[in-house]
């Protein structure tokens, strides 16, 4: 079944690493994006990426850091200078006919 | 600039009543519109989304949205909730259904016996 898989589902880190969330599709889906989400704060835009080899910054951008060197791979980076990272991040791709999201990762720094 | 208003952050209805969750956008443009739902810790689902045409539209598990251009609103209803509809509800608006999306804050709602 053609679908998103983040992983892992839950990360623990301790301050000051760096930590790289995995994004994989087989829905062959051109768009990809990566969204944090906050109690009462809804979804916000972190990167987004339209084709491979390019990406853009969305609304909090700072202390992320993304690539996207495959069509089906849009690894997300939460390095030390975001100051706040604990967050649950949700994955998504989409084409023409609409979006299909991830299943999410919990991040906690310890 | 562009935002996604949802006004209630917690709602509380009883099993079988019905249900309205309101949503307000301010758009450049005719947005396409969205709900999803989620459950806890879990991804999104599309409930509905409107295009175009006819201006009440249908989803899954019952659901049905109104878009009114005049309030700027796409509230989400259901006749008659039940207690597997507790979750949060998300509206989100695009430039197309392929783009990025804005979302409101959410409302989670709980369902009471």
């Amino acid at each position: 079944d053609g679908g998103i898989t983040q992983s892992p589902k839950y990360l623990f880190r301790k301050e000051g690493q760096n930590v790289t969330l995995s994004c994989e599709q087989n829905l062959n889906h051109d768009a990809m994006y990566w969204y944090r989400q906050d109690p009462g704060q809804g979804l916000r835009l972190i990167y987004y990426s339209q084709i491979v080899n390019d990406f853009q910054k969305g609304d909090i951008a700072e202390g992320y850091s993304v690539s996207r060197e495959k069509k089906e791979s849009f690894p997300l980076t939460v390095t030390s200078a975001q100051k706040n990272p604990t967050a649950f991040y949700l994955c998504a791709s989409s084409s023409r006919y609409g979006y299909t999201f991830g299943s999410g990762t919990r991040l906690t720094i310890v | 600039a562009q935002s996604v208003t949802q006004p209630d952050i917690h709602i509380t209805v009883s099993e079988g009543a019905s249900l309205e969750l309101r949503c307000n956008y301010s758009y450049g443009a005719t947005p396409y519109l969205f709900w999803y739902v989620q459950s806890p810790g879990q991804g999104l689902q599309l409930l509905l989304k409107y295009f175009s045409g006819d201006t009440l539209v249908q989803g899954i598990k019952g659901f049905e949205a109104e878009f009114k251009r005049s309030q700027s609103s796409f509230n989400l209803r259901k006749p008659s909730v039940h207690w597997s509809d507790a979750a949060e509800y998300f509206c989100a608006v695009g430039l197309n259904q392929g783009g990025k999306l804005i979302f409101g804050q959410g409302t989670e709602l709980s369902v009471k016996p």
